[in-house]
This record gives C-alpha cells, structure tokens and sequence, in this order.
C-alpha cells in the first residue's frame, strides 16, 4: 500500500455508462494529479490539481471530469467513453507541485470500456 | 522541461550491481532529476531524486555527473523484483500551473531485465 488508494481496481463499462473513479490520500499533500496509460504507450498526464484548484488539463476530451472537493480526495467522472479510453488510470499525490518532492502514485483502475 | 535520453533496454544478472544511465544535456539548473519504476501491472514508484551532489537511499543510489548533463541510477544488488520499466525525468524546482513546468512527464524510459 502506497498511501495513495484508489477504486476500484477494475471497471468494466458500456459506452453509455457514467462511472466514477475515486482516489484518496491520507499523506498530507497538497497536490493530485490523474495520468492515462494505453497499452505499450508512455504515461500521459491528464489532470493536476494544487490545493483543490485545478491547474492543468491537457486537452482532455470532455468526456473525462476531474473533481477535488478536498485535498485529499480526488475523482475523475467517466460518461459516453469510447472503447479507445481503455487504459489504466493512475492517481499520483506530492507535497506541492515543485520538483523538490516526489510523486505517490496509486496501483490505478484498468478501465474497459465494451 | 528538459528531455532525457535513456537506452531503450538493458539486461543483468541477479545479485549483480546494475548502472542504469541518462542523458539530460539540455538540463537547466533549476531541474531536479527524478527516477521513477514501474513493475508490471503496477503504478509507477518513486525511486530517488537529485539536484547536484550523489545521494542514495534504501532503494538505490544516484550518482550525478558534475556538468549535470548525465546521471546513473545504481542498484546495488539486482533481484528478480527489480525487473522493471525505470524513468529519468527532469522536473523543474518551480510550479507554473499553465505549462508542464515543474510535472512529473513520462517518456519510454529503460525496460530492465533480471535474468536468475
């Protein structure tokens, strides 16, 4: 366990379905990020969020919304995906968004979409 | 933030030392430079950071050359757990939330094998 946790692990879901993955943290950080790995491809960073405000999104489809309602919790809201969006999701927390600290990264979601 | 260039694979030997190396020539002097591992079906792990002087930890040492241009992750004694996908990365010591300063941005980085 990383201190980071997120849920579920695996999720399996229609086109048409509206999902929520959820991560939390208990380390004290101040800033969350969601990143997307495909399948034999580098990660991709999505979403950052420093002290609950949202800092960064990096052309996302709308399909994908982020929430943070406090430090230490963090959603990504899944609706209409496409089967191209299966991937692994990844939550990763740090002290701030500086390169002093290091990242913590959850065991992530593998997300099918059918 | 800068690139860095990593050797797309690499093998070794268990209870071997490994030196896993990383270009990073344009680095800039406000970089730290991170590793990363990922095992397989696993989210990414933090292994070591530095800004100019060595440093070593539990896990792994980190030797930075003096220009700063190039560093090498060292695992002491590999295991078969060690077997993994390892990341150098550049990330700046300041945050600017509009660009990819100061972000943890991921490239191919180094496929390690650990044969027995």
């Amino acid at each position: 366990e990383t201190g980071v946790t997120q849920t579920p692990r695996h999720l399996v879901m229609g086109m048409t379905n509206k999902k929520s993955l959820k991560c939390e943290q208990h380390l004290g950080h101040n800033a969350m990020y969601w990143y997307k790995q495909s399948a034999k491809k580098p990660l991709e960073l999505m979403f950052v969020y420093s002290l609950e405000e949202r800092v960064e999104n990096n052309s996302v489809p709308s399909r994908f919304s982020p929430e943070c309602p406090n430090s230490s919790h963090l959603f990504l809201h899944l609706h209409t995906l496409q089967p191209e969006d299966s991937a692994l999701y990844l939550c990763a927390s740090s002290q701030d968004g500086t390169g002093s600290y290091g990242y913590t990264f959850g065991s992530g979601t593998r997300l099918t979409v059918v | 933030d800068a690139k860095t260039t990593q050797p797309n694979s690499m093998e070794s030997n268990e209870e071997e030392p490994v030196h896993l190396p990383c270009n990073h020539s344009t680095i800039s002097g406000t970089d730290y430079i991170h590793w990363y591992r990922q095992l397989p079906s696993q989210g990414p792990e933090y292994v070591i950071h530095g800004l100019t002087s060595n440093v070593n930890n539990r896990m792994a040492s980190l030797a930075i050359a003096e220009d700063r241009k190039s560093s090498t992750l060292i695992l002491h004694r590999a295991t078969l757990r060690d077997a993994a996908v390892y990341y150098c990365i550049l990330r700046d010591v300041r945050f600017r939330g509009s660009s990819n300063t100061g972000k943890l941005i991921f490239g191919q980085g180094t496929t390690l094998q650990v044969k027995p």
